[in-house]
């Protein structure tokens, strides 16, 4: 099994510009979502989906819409990027259980310049 | 409100001795689970011990094990013998009866040979 599959792995923009990063599991899990990683932050929630068509937001959902068509699928899009959202992103997913903890993808580095 | 609380930003530990990570909580949920996730140099994060808030004995997986004293609302990871693998960011994070994931700021430990 692939696990949690983040693309692109590096990505630089220009502010203003929009794009999508792409998220997919392959381990049927229910729950998914977003986290972004910032020096001396830790990881703060974006966005999270309990299934297919359903999501809400997080800590930090300004800026970023995301949608969850199927079950496999999770992708984030960045609005128009902002300096701010300079970060490392990660794609997460698991299954509903009190016990299951998070499959993370490998992150996605960004910087907006 | 913080969920989770790290304070130890930086953490030193002699080859093959013990080392204690320190996590405290807050939550008013009866139900809750605290997770500690590592993540070396190269980004990943990988799951590593999982205590439940009803679970009566300490969570114990190889060399971790999870010291969780509910009255404190503390859960701190215990790595005995440690390996220069070990060297990496460890985050404790926190499930709420929500379902949403909490993450403390992180430790960085660093093995020394």
């Amino acid at each position: 099994n692939a696990g949690v599959t983040q693309t692109p792995k590096f990505q630089v923009l220009k502010t203003g510009q929009s794009m999508t990063l792409q998220c997919a599991q392959d381990m049927n899990h229910e729950y998914m979502s977003w986290y972004r990683q910032d020096p001396g932050m830790g990881l703060r929630l974006i966005h999270y989906s309990v299934g297919a068509g359903i999501t809400d937001q997080g800590e930090v959902p300004n800026g970023y819409n995301v949608s969850r068509s199927t079950t496999e699928d999770f992708p984030l899009r960045l609005l128009s990027a902002a300096p701010s959202q300079t970060s490392v992103y990660f794609c997460a997913s698991r299954y509903p259980g009190t016990g299951d903890g998070y499959t993370f993808g490998s992150g996605t580095r960004l910087t907006v310049v | 409100a913080q969920k989770i609380t790290q304070t130890q930003p930086g953490m030193f530990v002699q080859e093959k001795e013990a080392v204690t990570l320190d996590c405290t909580y807050d939550t008013s949920d009866p139900s809750y689970g605290l997770f500690w996730y590592k993540q070396p140099s190269s980004g990943e994060m990988i799951f590593l011990i999982y205590q439940g808030s009803y679970d009566q004995q300490n969570a114990t997986e190889g060399r971790y094990s999870l010291n969780f004293q509910k009255a404190r609302k503390s859960a701190n990871l215990v790595i005995s013998a440690s390996q220069l693998g070990d060297s990496a960011m460890y985050f404790c994070a926190m499930r709420s009866t929500g379902n949403q994931f909490y993450f403390g700021t992180g430790t960085s430990l660093t093995v020394i040979p």
